[in-house]
Parts: structure tokens; sequence; C-alpha cells
């Protein structure tokens, strides 16, 4: 069956400019959760929702950093006014469940290249 | 939260056995461990999962001691194709506010 799938799968921004990364869950999943990944490191969380919830944003980084899932399934990422440390690879990952063992599936992310 | 400490790199040659260990000293009691695998310009992906003692699947095993405090990975004759990144992951959400943390993973690179 599908995976998650996420769009763009690369984009370059100017500083300053918004940009909008799109998440597209296995169909069914209530749980969503948005990371960001560095270089050369592990994912960094951002945010969680469950369904249309949003249940922790404990993990953005500032204010220009909001995320959406308006009918519990796809979910968008905005960053407004790009800064250059905000290049990095934004993953999404869908579960089935609630519980803190479920799976995660993760979608192939989407590169932001601040310029 | 629970950190988490791995090796950042191992080498290995195609059909040894790969052990990886991780610390996670600070486990909860409701925590699980988690093992994810990632190839470039890829998403993370499962491995298997553990509570305690050992799981196996098809793909690997997960050795736990009592304490929880560690666990290892542990990948049977390993070819080229599992070179990746590896990473432990203690944790899950809840909506009690407990979230998974990924440190920065172990380099395997499996060699000829």
């Amino acid at each position: 069956g599908a995976g998650v799938s996420q769009s763009p799968r690369y984009k370059v921004a100017k500083r300053g400019q918004d940009v909008a990364l799109r998440c597209d869950p296995i169909s069914g999943h209530v749980s969503l959760f948005w990371y960001q990944q560095a270089l050369g490191q592990g994912p960094e969380f951002l945010t969680y929702f469950q369904n249309e919830a949003q249940l922790d944003k404990s993990g953005l980084p500032s204010d220009r950093f909001f995320a959406e899932r308006p009918e519990g399934s796809v979910s968008t990422l905005k960053i407004q006014r790009t800064q250059q440390e905000d290049s990095a690879v934004y993953l999404c990952a869908s579960s089935s469940g609630l519980a803190t063992q479920d799976t995660q599936y993760f979608g192939p992310g989407t590169r932001l290249t601040v310029l | 939260l629970a950190k988490t400490t791995q090796p950042i790199s191992m080498d290995s040659y195609e059909g040894q056995e790969v052990n990886i260990t991780c610390s996670h000293n600070n486990i909860a009691t409701n925590d699980y461990i988690t093992w994810y695998q990632q190839f470039p310009s890829q998403g993370p992906r499962f491995i298997i999962q553990g509570y305690k003692t050992k799981v196996t699947n098809e793909v690997a095993s997960l050795f736990i001691p009592a304490d929880r405090k560690s666990s290892t990975l542990s990948l049977p004759r390993v070819s080229l194709s599992d070179t990746a990144v590896y990473y432990c992951l203690v944790g899950g959400y809840n909506t009690n506010a407990g979230k998974s943390t990924f440190g920065d993973g172990t380099t395997l690179t499996v060699k000829p």
C-alpha cells in the first residue's frame, strides 16, 4: 500500500521567503509527527498531531514555524521568513495508534535549502 | 526524556554479525526501545522494538538486560546493503508529553 508521501522533495528558498511543506500520511493513521533533521544528525522532534489536534508543539524552534492538520489527514508545515539556519530535511511520520510503542512510518522528507 | 548514547560509527565486513549497543541510563518504566535504519535521502525505517529480554524478527535481534539501561541491536550476516545509519530510540509519544528522542545514530559501513 501507499506509504507516507511528502512534497516537494526539494525546496530552495531565499532568506525571508515563506515556505509550505506538505505531508500525506498513511490513510487512517491517527498520529502524525514532524521532525527536523540537520546534516549528519538524528531527527529532532518538532510537533505531534492526534487526528486534527496538535497535542505537542514544544519542538518548534520559533514562532516562525507553524503546523496544521485541519481534517486529520494531510498536514502542512509552514515556515515564515525563512532563515539560513532553517536549512534541513523535514521529515513527516505517521502511526496507526496512540500508544508509545506504535511504529512510526516515515516519508522521504523535504530538503529545504535557504540561500 | 531518556537520552541515548551510541557509537558514532562502526565498520564490518560482509557475512559478519554486527552488534550495536545503545546506552539509555534514564529510561522510564513505560519506555520501549525501538531501532530504526536510515539510508541516504530516505526517512528512517523501523527495524525492531522491545521492552525487555530478547526480541527477534526476520532481520535482527534486540537484547535488553534486566536493568534496561542499555540495549544491543544484533544484525546477523550483514551485507553491503546494510550500510546505513542506525538509531536507537527510547520512549515514544503519548498524551502525557513523552516524546521520542533520536540520538545522532551509528553509521555502519559494511565492506566487501
